[in-house]
């Protein structure tokens, strides 16, 4: 079984900050993905990654950035957090187009 | 501009009877697409999915139908259960965009009702 692992599922931080909400999984995916759910507008992508050191934007890619120094890590960076950034953030990965999606339990988190 | 569009925000069925989802889409190169399901504080489980070479799949309670000249796929869920009550997306994948990205619809709350 496929398992995504994010490193935390609450954090509160304080606006300004750089935050790091880091994404582990075990199935030596290619691909990884970040995303971000707000009531009302599903899913929505900001970075993904398809190989070590690759990064492509998603939709919404302003605030953030992500590293992706090893296969199995990808990790979100918000620059400098802003209440705004305040929401449940997702990692995913796959290996294959006609594959599903995985993805982690989530971090919920509360820029103050 | 939104390509997968899922117009109902909520639906209460009865356990027992039949639930529909429905979902839209806006771009007809398409070829991929999956239902998700998501309980409160957990990431979201893939339910299943379909190609656009079928249109129809099937696994237990649950099947997806494509209907790829109106763009439309829906989820059935026979019969409901009160564990079924979640956030269900749907999702289509681009082959033309070179990638392995989804494009998420905003979700639909279903909720059994026992």
């Amino acid at each position: 079984d496929v398992k995504v692992t994010q490193s935390s599922r609450y954090l509160v931080k304080r606006t300004g900050e750089k935050v790091f909400l880091e994404c582990v999984q075990d199935m030596d995916h290619e691909n990884m993905f970040w995303y971000r759910q707000d009531p009302g507008l599903g899913l929505r992508l900001i970075y993904f990654s398809y190989d070590v050191k690759m990064k492509e934007k998603g939709d919404i890619p302003e605030g953030y950035s992500v590293s992706r120094e090893k296969k199995e890590r990808f990790s979100l960076i918000l620059e400098s957090a802003s209440t705004n950034q305040t929401s449940m953030y997702l990692c995913a990965s796959t290996g294959f187009r006609d594959q599903p999606q995985h993805f982690g339990d989530g971090t919920r988190l509360s820029i103050l | 501009d939104q390509q997968v569009k899922q117009n109902s925000p909520s639906l209460s069925v009865q356990e027992g009877r039949i639930s529909i989802l429905n979902c839209d889409y806006t771009n007809s190169m398409f070829d991929y697409f999956l239902w998700y399901k998501k309980y409160p504080a957990e990431g979201p489980t893939f339910l299943i999915s379909i190609s656009s070479i079928k249109d129809k799949n099937e696994d237990g309670r649950f099947t997806v139908f494509l209907n790829k000249s109106a763009k439309h796929l829906s989820l059935h869920i026979v019969p409901s259960q009160p564990g079924d009550s979640a956030v269900y997306f749907c999702a289509a994948s681009d082959p033309t965009s070179g990638t392995y990205k989804y494009i998420f619809g905003t979700g639909t709350r279903l909720k059994v009702l026992a």
